[in-house]
């Protein structure tokens, strides 16, 4: 069975850093793309980063391009989101996301809360 | 980039009701359309990929169906669970984009 299980969210003030991460298991990890997704409070689905098998091609939405670095380490089954220089709107559930070859699957999400 | 509307935003109706929600692609994603419920505080639950395989465990009330760039939620007979908020997801290659949600309220 697919699982998906992120981590790493909190409360960080403007301008810092945090790293969030996702722990898949249940699927050979290494043979997928892998996707964040994140939902601000009471908005949408909004797609924030992808990254190829290996690591090696990575995409951004605009509105986090520069700030935001995704990663993976097959080894360790894991899917990472460096996040920095953070605004306030960059609060929101980040989700990871597992494109698999028909369908999708998602994580629970872990929430991340940019304030002073 | 491709873009996914969703219409309506908002839609009233009753227990017992058949509604449908639309989704439309700016340009043919072929099938990879998928269709998700979401409640608040959770995250969004898989009802359909594929555009009109229903995924395990999903009620055989909703239905998805369309191609290329026209695609449909429907539910047939609407239960008190299902009145939440609505998504569309296209999948097509190495891309993602969603529609805007539909809200499904009780009338």
């Amino acid at each position: 069975e697919v699982q998906l299980v992120e981590s790493g969210g909190g409360l960080v003030q403007p301008g810092g850093s945090l790293r969030v991460s996702c722990a898949a298991s249940g699927f050979t990890f290494s043979t997928y793309w892998m996707h964040w997704v994140r939902q601000a409070p009471g908005k949408g689905l909004v797609w924030v980063s992808r990254i190829n098998t290996d690591g090696s091609t990575t995409s951004y939405a605009d509105s986090v391009k520069g700030r935001f670095t995704i990663s993976r380490d097959n080894a360790k089954n894991t899917l990472y989101l460096q996040m920095n220089s953070l605004r306030a709107e960059d609060t929101a559930v980040y989700y990871c996301v597992l494109r698999g070859v028909t369908k999708l699957y998602w994580g629970q999400g872990t929430l991340v809360t940019v304030s002073s | 980039d491709i873009q996914m509307t969703q219409s309506p935003s908002t839609l009233s109706a009753s227990v017992g009701d058949r509604v449908t929600i639309t989704c439309r692609a700016s340009e043919s994603i072929s099938g990879w359309l998928a269709w998700y419920q979401q409640k608040p505080g959770k995250a969004p639950r898989l009802l359909i990929y594929k555009a009109s395989t229903l995924e395990s465990g999903v009620p055989s009330r909703f239905s998805g169906s369309g191609s290329g760039t026209e695609f449909t939620l429907s539910i047939s007979s609407l239960q008190p669970d299902d009145f939440a908020t609505y998504y569309c997801q296209q999948y097509n290659s190495y891309s993602q984009t969603f529609g805007q949600g539909t809200k499904l309220e009780i009338k």
